[in-house]
């Protein structure tokens, strides 16, 4: 297995434009994780899926954050307008089945700089 | 918010001797787990220990677990230059979501030759 996929895993671009991360889960994954990590902040829980339903987002920061999970392989995290403070490693995750004792499979991240 | 916090947030060993990282909780859990993240790389599971269990041993990693205390502790003996890295410990939140980790900021273990 490839493992979770991320693309793309390096952006650079400018304050106010449109970011769009995306993120396939390892295959037969029923849960996809989206996490953002900062110097300051540490490694932080944005949004979760459940069988591509959203189950919690109170981890988005703002209204400028929208997740989607059309299918049960691929998911986006877009953040429109971007700003410079959303610059951060943002990482997806998925796990399987669903017991209580299972796992998360990272992502390698994708690192995120806004000017 | 955070649920763990670690601590020491860094430390420095020499190749062979024991790295002992430990991890404080808030609330009550259903597991405890333990990643390793290598510099600019995505997390990598280490061990879980279930909340009914109170000691783990995978290979050269030994974990405990103190539910009364809120605390756990991972000790790797006999260290190694390839085990510098940063390690976090992640709890569930019992009886909330349940499925969703939380991490603390975790330490970063460098271990000269």
């Amino acid at each position: 297995d490839a493992g979770v996929i991320q693309s793309p895993r390096h952006e650079v671009t400018e304050m106010g434009q449109e970011v769009t991360l995306r993120c396939k889960p390892i295959s037969g994954h029923d849960y996809l994780f989206w996490y953002r990590q900062t110097m300051m902040r540490g490694l932080e829980l944005l949004i979760y899926f459940n069988n591509n339903v959203p189950i919690d987002d109170s981890g988005m920061p703002e209204d400028r954050f929208s997740a989607k999970m059309p299918n049960a392989s691929f998911s986006t995290l877009k953040i429109q307008p971007s700003e410079p403070r959303d610059s951060a490693v943002y990482f997806c995750a998925s796990r399987g089945a669903s017991g209580r004792w299972e796992t998360q499979y990272f992502g390698p991240g994708t690192r995120l700089l806004v000017l | 918010s955070q649920q763990g916090e670690e601590d020491p947030q860094a430390l420095s060993i020499q190749e062979g001797e024991n790295a002992t990282m430990n991890c404080s909780y808030k609330t009550s859990i259903n597991n405890l787990q333990w990643y390793r993240q290598n510099s600019g790389r995505g997390l990598v599971h280490l061990i879980l220990i279930r909340s009914n269990e109170r000691e783990k041993h995978s290979g050269r990693l030994r974990v405990t677990l103190d539910t009364s205390k809120k605390s756990s502790s991972l000790l790797i003996t006999a260290s190694r230059a390839a085990d510098t890295a940063s390690y976090f410990c992640a709890t569930d939140a019992f009886g909330q979501a349940g499925t969703a980790l939380i991490f603390g900021k975790g330490t970063t273990l460098s271990v000269s030759s």
